[in-house]
């Protein structure tokens, strides 16, 4: 129990355009999930938090018009990479807790983006 | 700010010795302290949390210790295998889930 996927797994796109990267709790509901980002050989970065029902909450130094956040379901985050640009290349990893496990946070496997 | 630092130098070690990775951090001590393993090009895997009253922490061949005083985590792999190569992140909790990830130990188990 307690998977999380995301899709796609790789994605390229050319400058300027915008991806959507979907992340999804498979058997249990996540009323909060988290956006992370991860530069080659660097640790996780948190991005936001993202609340079902709510709006996201973006960490200092994160553009909230650039990434934008949706947290429609208890099993459904996305996000939105609008208009991207070479520097936004990078591994994108959500997480999401199941309040009935505490504090215990699962991952999905990440998308790369690359964008050209 | 917090900071975390983890060994960023590879642990090379034969298989069947104990890997023992330091997590260290600066300021406030966290309510628990989390490990987590890392493959190349997959998201970070579950493996212990450890809370800020206890001392240890157990799962099979996996052992973490937490010194509030020392502000230092330690973590052990014991009877290392060639499957336990991976990178090894700690996290604290910055606060509702919130967390922050040192940069990792790169662990290089050969046979």
């Amino acid at each position: 129990g307690a998977v999380v996927s995301q899709h796609p797994s790789r994605v390229i796109c050319k400058s300027g355009t915008s991806v959507k990267i979907e992340c999804r709790s498979l058997d249990f509901q996540a009323t909060t999930m988290f956006w992370y980002r991860q530069f080659p050989k660097q640790s996780l970065m948190l991005m936001a938090t993202s609340n079902e029902g709510s709006k996201a909450t973006y960490e200092q130094g994160v553009e909230k018009d650039k990434f934008l956040i949706n947290h429609a379901s208890l099993t459904l985050s996305t996000l939105t990479v609008t208009s991207a640009h070479p520097e936004d290349s990078s591994f994108y990893i959500c997480s999401a807790r199941d309040s009935q496990r505490g504090n215990e946070q699962f991952f999905g496997p990440g998308t790369r983006l690359t964008v050209l | 700010s917090q900071k975390i630092e983890q060994n960023s130098e590879a642990l090379n070690i034969q298989e069947g010795k104990t890997a023992t990775l330091t997590c260290n951090y600066t300021n406030y001590s966290p309510a628990y302290l989390q490990w987590y393993r890392q493959d190349p090009g997959r998201g970070p895997v579950f493996l212990l949390l450890i809370r800020e009253n206890e001392k240890e922490k157990r799962k099979e061949r996996l052992k973490v210790t937490f010194d509030t005083t020392l502000k230092q985590s330690l973590f052990h792999i014991t009877a290392s295998q060639p499957a336990d190569s991976a990178t090894y992140l700690c996290a604290l909790d910055k606060s509702w889930g919130k967390l922050q990830f040192g940069a990792g130990t790169q662990v290089v188990v050969t046979p």
